[in-house]
């Protein structure tokens, strides 16, 4: 089955730049999301088809999507950017596929 | 507004049976594939299940598959999740999502803009 590895933390300073990585096999022969998750709330998409933001998303939130990595860029990370984040993709044996998920802190 | 709240949760013990349903309101529910995403007391989100517009599809994770089944109802703009056979480690809140689905340019995409606040399965004796 399809696998997605995410590292379990990443810290970042208020202000500085965070990214966060999603690796899978040829993953960019798929289309990666990610998804923001604060606690005791739902998941909220931040990014879909690689790069795109939906609207009301901020734009220092940007994406990428080469080889085997995807990455998620929080450019002028704020407080409130604070949450978990999940990348997912499509597998067409596997079906939907999410990372295991990276805990932002911003301190 | 676009909106999916779900009920139906609850507690039941292990081999047991519960109907989740989500109600749908704001889009085109007949539109739309639609998908359920669990997530265990402190863990990641995981996939369970997803159904086609017509509900002529429909894919499940590989531990829910014959013990679970997705349905849905155009008339009534609901989602459901009949769950049987019910384990402990099927206790999770259980979120229904919208999903935009297609090919773009070379690839199919798959991913969910917009999710309900879940509802709370615990399977305990």
């Amino acid at each position: 089955s399809y696998e997605l590895t995410q590292p379990p933390s990443v810290s970042v300073s208020p202000g500085q730049t965070a990214s966060i990585t999603c690796s899978g096999d040829k993953l960019d022969d798929k289309y990666a999301c990610w998804y923001q998750q604060k606690p005791g709330q739902s998941p909220v998409l931040v990014i879909y088809q690689d790069t795109k933001r939906p609207s009301g998303i901020p734009e220092r939130f940007s994406a990428s999507n080469s080889g085997n990595t995807a990455t998620l860029t929080i450019s002028g990370t704020q407080p409130m950017d604070e949450a978990d984040y999940y990348c997912q993709a499509w597998d067409y044996s596997t079906g939907v596929v999410f990372g295991g998920g990276t805990k932002l802190t911003v301190l | 507004e676009v909106q999916l709240v779900e009920s139906g949760g609850g507690l039941v013990q292990p081999g047991g049976s519960l109907r989740l349903s989500c109600a749908a309101s704001g889009f085109t529910f007949s539109n739309s594939w639609m998908s359920w995403v669990r997530q265990a007391p402190g863990k990641g989100l995981e996939w369970v299940a997803n159904i086609k517009q017509d509900g002529s599809e429909k894919y499940y994770v590989d531990s829910v598959r014959g013990r679970f089944t997705i349905s849905r109802d155009s008339a009534k703009n609901s989602l459901y999740l009949q769950m049987n056979s019910l384990r402990v480690e099927d206790t999770a809140v259980y979120y229904c999502a919208r999903a935009q689905s297609g090919y773009y340019t070379r690839y199919y995409y798959y991913y969910m803009d917009v999710w309900g606040k879940g509802t709370t399965v615990t399977v305990s004796s």
